[in-house]
């Protein structure tokens, strides 16, 4: 069955940068798109990146751009995200999410699995 | 950037009965990418609809989306208790939005 666990989170000051990881299992991961979303404590959800099957196109939300960083290693069946200059605002679950594959462009497509998701604080 | 409206905020509804759930967006959300999630308390998020009217795998089938455009809305027939959680639409036609969600609670 699809898993995925992600990892990585805690406590950060403000400034401050964290890796998230994200072990993927139970089905090809190097044939699907990946993505990041966030929920700030007691909010709505925020997508925040999302990056292609082979690695190669990456794209972020403004709230993120230039501060975090997409990656993955299909040899590790593994997302990361790169987190730096975080912000209070930053504080939220991130979760990982795999894209569905549908016919036409592959990044059009809703997340059909989800971790569990993994805490991030930012406070000093 | 494309903004989703849900309303109500909050819908108090019994067993049995029907939950009409409301997505507005600011623009025309191309070819109905748009998708529904459904989230209870210290879960991740589940996809049920996507394709504005396309139910996913496992969705049973008293969940139901339609419309196209602007106007999009999930209707679950008969709720039964576990159908109780915050619902969210999200478009995927340019970038991914996610609206604020609709709680669906137990009256």
């Amino acid at each position: 069955q699809v898993q995925l666990v992600e990892s990585g989170g805690g406590l950060v000051k403000p400034g401050g940068s964290l890796r998230l990881s994200c072990a993927a299992s139970g089905f090809t991961f190097s044939d699907y798109y990946m993505s990041w979303i966030r929920q700030a404590p007691g909010k709505g959800l925020e997508w925040v990146s999302y990056i292609s099957s082979s690695g190669r196109t990456t794209s972020y939300a403004d709230s993120v751009k230039g501060r975090f960083t997409i990656s993955r290693d299909n040899a590790k069946n593994s997302l990361y995200l790169q987190m730096s200059s975080l912000r209070a605002e930053d504080t939220a679950v991130y979760y990982c999410a795999r894209y569905m594959i549908l016919p036409g462009d592959a990044y059009r497509a809703p997340s059909d699995y989800w971790g569990q998701g993994t805490l991030v604080t930012v406070s000093s | 950037e494309i903004v989703l409206t849900q309303s109500p905020g909050t819908l108090s509804l019994s067993p049995g009965e029907r939950a009409t759930l409301s997505c507005r967006a600011s623009q025309s959300v191309s070819s109905s990418y748009l998708a529904w999630y459904q989230q209870k308390p210290g879960q991740a998020p589940r996809l049920v609809i996507f394709g504005a009217s396309n139910r996913a795998t496992g969705i049973p089938d008293r969940f139901s989306g339609s419309g196209s455009g602007t106007d999009f809305t999930l209707t679950i027939s008969r709720l039964e208790p576990e159908d109780f959680a915050v619902y969210y639409c999200q478009q995927y036609g340019s970038s991914r939005t996610f609206g604020q969600g609709t709680k669906v609670e137990i009256k």
